[in-house]
């Protein structure tokens, strides 16, 4: 069974400096990884789509990296903006012909302190 | 283009009681998921559907059940209410036309069991 590891849970940065989130799976068997923003008492926002054959997305300040391997992936975001205050889950999507279930982490909470 | 809608947005029902959550989209999207969110916890997929007429369970289906008589309806069912199925619950959808679309997400419904 797929297990998706967010570490840390909370995060709180002044303004300004670059955020560092992590996700780590346990089954490499991967078909794509996909991470999400979820704001309170809101729904789930696709960010970035990171195939599996891809090692990298990115989309203005953010970007994310894949090592399917390892079984990790890190989604940075350069110069954190108050507005960037959220939740941010990732999930992965298992390499297997018609499954199109997602497995997600807990989630980190990112604060950026004006 | 309203995306995926869920209704109601709050509900609270007594234990036994039932109810039906209500989710529909208007991307002609062929795929539609239930999920559950617990406090610290990532979603877990309830029951999913492939396509109108055809269901099946996920993750956590055990309490719940689902129809898809329209490719726009998804509604998800509460029989007998319990306590431990207090949670955020989310639909969502996705279209067939390749693994590597992200999910579409609604903003979620608030449920208490008391």
């Amino acid at each position: 069974k797929q297990e998706v590891t967010q570490i840390p849970a909370a995060l709180s940065v002044p303004e300004g400096e670059n955020l560092v989130l992590n996700c780590s799976f346990t089954d490499s068997a991967i078909y794509n990884l996909q991470w999400f923003r979820q704001d309170p008492g809101k729904g789930l926002t696709s960010l970035l789509l990171i195939q599996s054959s891809q090692r990298e997305q990115t989309s203005g300040r953010l970007n994310a990296s894949l090592d399917k391997s390892s079984g990790r992936s890190t989604l940075y975001i350069a110069a954190s903006q108050p507005g960037d205050s959220a939740t941010y889950l990732c999930a992965v999507r298992p390499n297997r012909s018609n499954d199109y279930k997602l497995s997600f982490g807990a989630g980190t909470t990112v604060t950026v302190r004006a | 283009n309203a995306g995926v809608t869920q209704t109601p947005k709050f509900r609270i029902l007594k234990i036994g009681q039932s109810m039906t959550l209500q989710c529909t989209q208007d991307m002609n999207h062929n795929y539609m998921y239930w999920y559950r969110q617990d406090p610290g916890m990532g979603l877990k997929l309830i029951y999913y559907s492939v396509g109108a007429g055809i269901t099946d369970k996920g993750e956590v289906p055990n309490g719940y059940n689902v129809s898809r008589s329209t490719t726009e309806d998804f509604p998800l069912r509460l029989e007998l209410a319990a306590p431990s199925q207090t949670s955020v619950y989310f639909c969502a959808s996705s279209p067939p036309t390749g693994r590597n679309e992200p999910q579409h997400f609604g903003d979620g419904t608030r449920l208490s069991i008391l």
